[in-house]
């Protein structure tokens, strides 16, 4: 049980185009996704809180109208990297956490983007 | 804002040995404390936590300490596999348990056999 996917698990686009990534709890209900993101050889950094039906909770310094959160369900949460660049190729991954209330996260398998 | 601090970055141990990991955090009222396993180009794997109101937990050959007055805590792996090998990270939630996680820089532990 307590599983996340993601979708794409990769994506390769050009500069100034907007890439969709999907997360979705398998099997429970979310109340709460988290965003992050991971450079090369780096630390998960939180990107923003998303729960679900209300606006996402932005960490400082994360842009959002470049990072679109939209949590529409409990088991769907979407990030929307808009006009993407060359800086924004990461590895994106999004986690859950159950509506039961336990306090375990648990993490999709990632996006990798790649901005040309 | 919580800070979680983690060392060393790198670590290699000889298949057998004992392996620490140390964090530290800066929010008191932070109370959930999560390790993570991550291979490379995977998620991270959830191998223990530990909550405030508990001062050590073990799970087969993996344990973690938690002292809240000095806000350390630690990862300890012993009798090293090869298999262990991987990228350790620690967390600690933002206030509450529920919220997201801060996480440490990462510990990239190297066991030879």
């Amino acid at each position: 049980g307590a599983v996340v996917s993601q979708h794409p698990s990769w994506v390769i686009c050009k500069s100034g185009t907007s890439v969709k990534i999907e997360c979705r709890s398998l099997d429970f209900q979310a109340t709460t996704m988290f965003w992050y993101r991971q450079f090369p050889k780096q630390s998960l950094m939180l990107m923003a809180t998303s729960n679900e039906g209300s606006k996402a909770t932005y960490e400082q310094g994360v842009e959002k109208d470049k990072f679109l959160i939209n949590h529409a369900s409990l088991t769907l949460s979407t990030l929307t990297v808009t006009s993407a660049h060359p800086e924004d190729s990461s590895f994106y991954i999004c986690s859950a956490s159950s509506v039961v209330g336990t306090d375990t996260q648990y993490f999709g398998p990632g996006t990798r983007l790649t901005v040309l | 804002g919580e800070n979680v601090e983690q060392h060393p970055s790198t670590l290699s141990v000889q298949e057998g040995d004992s392996a620490v990991i140390k964090c530290t955090y800066s929010d008191s009222a932070s109370n959930y404390f999560p390790w993570y396993k991550q291979e490379l180009g995977k998620r991270p794997q959830l191998i223990i936590d530990i909550r405030s109101n508990v001062g050590e937990k073990k799970d087969q050959r993996i344990a973690v300490t938690l002292n809240k007055t000095a806000k350390h805590f630690s990862l300890h792996i012993t009798e090293t596999q090869p298999e262990d090998s991987a990228v350790y990270f620690c967390a600690a939630s933002i206030g509450q348990a529920g919220t997201a996680l801060i996480f440490g820089k990462g510990t990239t532990l190297s066991v030879s056999s």
